[in-house]
C-alpha cells in the first residue's frame, strides 16, 4: 500500500518570492515515481513534475523543482519567483512502477497555495 | 493536439436517477483511468483500462457504479440509482503505457446528487 501526506493544508507566499510545499510518501516498491500536479480553481489536473526513485538528480521543470530526499521520504515541491497564477491547489501523487498496480496513482490531500501581489 | 475531454461537466441528478459521464482521451493513449474527487480531497482511483480491457476495478465504491471502453477509446462511467454520498468530480486520465507513466487529467465533471 502506499500514502502521501501533505501536511500543509494552506499556504501563502508573496509575488517573486520562491516557495516549499511539503510531501512524504510511504511505499514498499523498490522502485517509484512521484508527481506533484496542480489544480486550479477550473478543476483540471495539470502535470507539473516528474522525480524517478532510481534518478539521481533531483528533477527541474522551469520554475519548478523537486527536493528529493529518498532516506527521508520527501518530495517537496519548489516553486521559485511566484506569479500570481500560481495560486491553486497542489497535489503530491505517486506510483509503483513494477509489480501489481503499477498504474495507479496515489494522491495526498492538497495543499492550496495562495500568492499574495 | 486535443487534451482530455469529458462530458457534462456539471450534472445534477436527483438521488436514485442514473447518470453517465463520458470521457473521450488523448488520441493514442492506450491507458485511461477514472478518479473520484470529494470536496476537499485528492483523486481516488476508480478504474483501469488498457485498451478496451477493464484490468482493475477496485477502487468502484459499490455494483452502482459501471465503466466501459468498448473500442478501447472513448469510456463511459455510469453510475445506477445515485446516492448522495455520490456526490464529487469525476476525473478522466490516459496516459501512453511507457514510464514515466504521466496521466493527463481532463476538466472532470461534478456530479451533485440532490
Amino acid at each position: 500500500a502506499q500514502k502521501i501526506t501533505q501536511t500543509q493544508p494552506g499556504m501563502f507566499v508573496q509575488e517573486k518570492e520562491a516557495v516549499t510545499l511539503d510531501c512524504t510518501y510511504d511505499t514498499s516498491d523498490p522502485s517509484y515515481g512521484l508527481f506533484w500536479y496542480k489544480q486550479p480553481s477550473s478543476g483540471e489536473m495539470i502535470f507539473l513534475i516528474y522525480q524517478g526513485s532510481y534518478d539521481q538528480q533531483n528533477a527541474t521543470e522551469g520554475r519548478y523543482s523537486l527536493n528529493f530526499q529518498k532516506a527521508r521520504k520527501s518530495a517537496n515541491l519548489v516553486i521559485s519567483a511566484s506569479q500570481l497564477g500560481d495560486s491553486a491547489m497542489y497535489f503530491c501523487a505517486m506510483i509503483p512502477l513494477s509489480g501489481a498496480g503499477s498504474y495507479q496513482l496515489t494522491f495526498g490531500k492538497g495543499t492550496k497555495l495562495s500568492v499574495i501581489p | 493536439g486535443a487534451g482530455v475531454s469529458q462530458s457534462p461537466r456539471y450534472k445534477v441528478a436527483k438521488r436514485g436517477q442514473d447518470v453517465a459521464l463520458r470521457c473521450d482521451p488523448i488520441s493514442g493513449h492506450v491507458s485511461l483511468f477514472w478518479y473520484q474527487q470529494a470536496l476537499g480531497q485528492g483523486p481516488e482511483f476508480l478504474t483501469y483500462f488498457q485498451n478496451e480491457a477493464q484490468l482493475d476495478k477496485s477502487g468502484l465504491p459499490s455494483d452502482r457504479f459501471f465503466a466501459e471502453r468498448p473500442e478501447g477509446s472513448v469510456s463511459t462511467l455510469k453510475i445506477q440509482r445515485t446516492q448522495q454520498e455520490d456526490s464529487a468530480v469525476y476525473l478522466c486520465a490516459s496516459s501512453l503505457d511507457r514510464p514515466p507513466y504521466e496521466q493527463y487529467f481532463g476538466p472532470g465533471t461534478r456530479l451533485t446528487v440532490t
